[in-house]
């Protein structure tokens, strides 16, 4: 089966950087993915890691370590509206006939404060 | 607004009963996906179609079941509910089967089992 470790909470103040971490067991593993999710609002995709390294998208950068079987979240220059809940997810193979499908951790809850 | 509709956004009823719950994908996208979110078991996957076909399951119960139409359109029926069938509902989309790790939420179907 696989399995998904991040923390539940983090509580950060405006203007600080945050790192959630993930850590995975899995087989059939094909990439990391990082999703946002607001209270009462759905998903929305933040980025995925196929390869070691760090991917940087604006405020927001993540880190895979396939070795490791690692990965996490930077969140830059917090912001009040980045209060949410944030999913890792694995790209596993459940299927033969499937590229692949997400399995969600469950999930850690950021709390900005001003 | 990611382009993925779902109705109704809530329903309620009673234990035993029959539910359907309606997905349309985003324009040009060929997969869907279905999410049982329920607090304490995080978002999880349930079943994946593409282009009209089962393509992977996770942990969906034989008391549901899912299909996709021709025009793309999904359904996915929950039979002889349970009040612990009582959950938030996503369905999500992707351009293809190789994309799966960008999926694109829906609102979601509150159901609440009485």
């Amino acid at each position: 089966g696989q399995s998904l470790e991040q923390p539940s909470e983090v509580t950060a103040v405006e203007g600080a950087i945050v790192q959630i971490n993930c850590t995975y067991q899995t087989s059939g593993f094909y990439g990391l993915s990082w999703y946002q999710q607001h209270d009462g609002g759905a998903p929305t995709f933040l980025s995925y890691n196929a390869l070691d390294g760090l991917e940087e998208t604006g405020r927001f950068s993540s880190f895979l370590s396939r070795s490791d079987s690692y990965g996490y979240l930077l969140l830059q220059e917090l912001q009040m509206k980045d209060s949410a809940s944030y999913f890792c997810a694995v790209r596993v193979e459940l299927y033969g006939g499937s590229q692949g499908n997400l399995i969600f951790g469950k999930g850690t809850k950021l709390s900005v404060k001003p | 607004d990611s382009g993925v509709t779902q109705t109704p956004k809530h329903l309620i009823t009673a234990t035993g009963q029959r539910v359907t719950l309606r997905c349309s994908p985003r324009s040009g996208d060929l997969s869907v996906y279905w999410y049982q979110q329920s607090l304490d078991q995080g978002l999880q996957f349930l079943i994946q179609y593409y282009n009209g076909e089962e393509r992977a399951k996770g942990n969906i119960l034989e008391r549901f079941s899912a299909q996709q139409f021709p025009d793309l359109h999904s359904e996915l029926n929950l039979s002889s509910l349970e009040l612990g069938d009582s959950a938030l509902y996503f369905c999500a989309s992707s351009v293809g089967d190789g994309h799966s790790y960008e999926q694109y939420f829906g609102p979601g179907t509150r159901l609440t089992v009485t």
